[in-house]
């Protein structure tokens, strides 16, 4: 079965740290642009970070520097570091494929709280 | 930075039209993709490339893009069509994801 299943989400407290799982199984993350989306409490979706088949990376610029995508082939998953993080960051994150060309799967999402 | 303007809200009569709206700068140049989104679940993709259909979305939904303009229709709206739209792009200049910021479809 295709899917994409996130891990990692809880409670944080400010300036702390939080690394997202990605899972990929049916398909081969490295020949994807994949991306992580998150969606605040209430609020619309925003885009966090893209890696490239070939590597790249993009970033949004309220995580920039703070954040970091990466992925593991032998594992066939994405992950996101998630380093000095605020109340702002306080979301469900989802990571999706290919949002370039439409975005054609995305997991169930994770939650992350940042509070003291 | 690229922008997309979507309205928050959008009623429709059950069985009638609804027509979303996703204003950008020259839009018309972008490849724009629609998701739907239902409490408490994941975005779900209804329509990419402007008009695509993925398999399994039903031919009640469809999509246009021109000008500074890009519109998804529902046709013959169903109860089961409430939910949350957003329009999406990606901007070459910026390499950007741009999401718009949803328009909440009521479905009377």
């Amino acid at each position: 079965e295709v899917q994409l299943v996130e891990s990692g989400g809880g409670l944080v407290q400010p300036g702390g740290s939080l690394r997202l799982s990605c899972a990929a199984s049916g398909f081969t993350v490295s020949s994807n642009y994949m991306s992580w989306v998150r969606q605040a409490p209430g609020k619309g979706l925003e885009w966090v970070s893209v890696i490239y088949s070939g590597g790249s990376t993009y970033y949004a610029d309220s995580v920039k520097g703070r954040f970091t995508i990466s992925r593991d082939n032998s594992k066939n998953t994405l992950y996101l570091q998630m380093n000095s993080l605020r109340a702002e960051d306080t979301a469900v994150y989802y990571c999706a494929r290919d949002l370039l060309g439409g975005g054609d799967l995305w997991g169930r999402g994770t939650l992350v709280t940042v509070s003291s | 930075s690229y922008e997309l303007t979507q309205p928050l809200s959008v009623s429709v009569a059950l069985g009638q039209t609804a027509r979303i709206t996703c204003g950008g700068n020259n839009i018309g140049s972008k490849n724009v993709h629609w998701y739907q989104q239902k409490p408490g679940q994941a975005p779900v993709l209804v329509i990419y490339r402007d008009s695509n259909r993925p398999s399994g979305i039903p031919e009640r939904f469809s999509g246009s893009n021109s000008g500074n303009t890009a519109t998804l229709t529902i046709s013959r709206a169903q109860a089961g069509d409430e939910a949350d739209y957003y329009c999406q792009v990606w901007d070459s200049s910026t390499l950007d994801v741009v999401f718009g910021g949803g328009t909440k479809l009521t479905v009377l």
